[in-house]
């Protein structure tokens, strides 16, 4: 069982928009900033978004975080064949000490 | 290139003990918070530990703690973490990354680690 809440999966067809959603409380979203990460299969974790909406350089702008009070979301618009992959939400626990994941959502491109 | 390279992961038996490393190339690990993450077969992610940027202070996740040390060598640029009394519910792919709570932003390809008798 994950601290923070995921849909299991999503889907959408090329150049649709999608939202992934992550629901926490208010040691770790509620009080934290807001990491996702995108894990194509087969590969590494590699950071989507930190600090709520920011982007690593190289991340194209078709990827935006938001967050507000114990939750964020991430919407990827312009669905792309190649962003099937699975997508986690991260934040700092202060009740843990330590940062915590969700359990991730695979998202599907049709 | 700012990188990260695993290696240590194996075949162990329930009960016994591994340790883990990752090299760091392309930047020193002693000037970052660093942490590792592991991923069981088919499922998420779960953190496991981190290390201060001073190195002074360490953190573990309850399902590690009192088994695992985190630890870095600045010679070798290298950091640890040695696990001991492992079980089944240890067996995952290991990843090391740079970052900890202000994010990851560099992760290395994983070791994997499977405890079974």
């Amino acid at each position: 069982q994950s601290v923070l809440t995921q849909p299991p999966s999503a889907s959408g067809t090329p150049g649709q928009r999608v939202t992934i959603t992550c629901s926490g409380n208010s040691s770790n979203i509620g009080s934290s900033y807001v990491y996702w990460y995108q894990q194509l299969p087969g590969t590494a974790p590699k950071l989507l978004i930190y600090r709520n909406i920011q982007r690593p350089s190289g991340v194209p702008d078709r990827f935006s975080g938001f967050k507000s009070g114990t939750s964020a979301s991430l919407a990827i618009s312009g669905l792309r064949s190649e962003d099937e992959a699975d997508y986690y939400c991260s934040a700092w626990d202060d009740s843990l000490s330590g940062p915590v994941f969700g359990g991730g959502t695979k998202l599907t491109v049709l | 290139e700012v990188q990260l390279l695993e290696s240590g992961g194996g075949l162990v038996q329930p009960g016994g003990s591994l340790r883990l490393s990752c090299g760091a190339s392309g930047f020193k690990l002693t000037t970052y918070a660093m942490s590792w993450v592991r991923q069981p077969p088919g499922k998420g992610l779960e953190w496991v530990s981190s290390i201060s940027v001073s190195g002074d202070s360490t953190f573990y996740a309850d399902s590690v703690k009192g088994r695992c040390t985190i630890s870095r060598d600045s010679s070798e640029n290298t950091l640890f973490l040695l696990m001991n009394s492992l079980a089944d519910e240890d067996t995952a792919v290991y990843y090391c990354a740079k970052g900890a709570a202000d994010g990851m932003d560099v992760w290395g390809q994983g070791t994997t680690v499977t405890v079974s008798s």
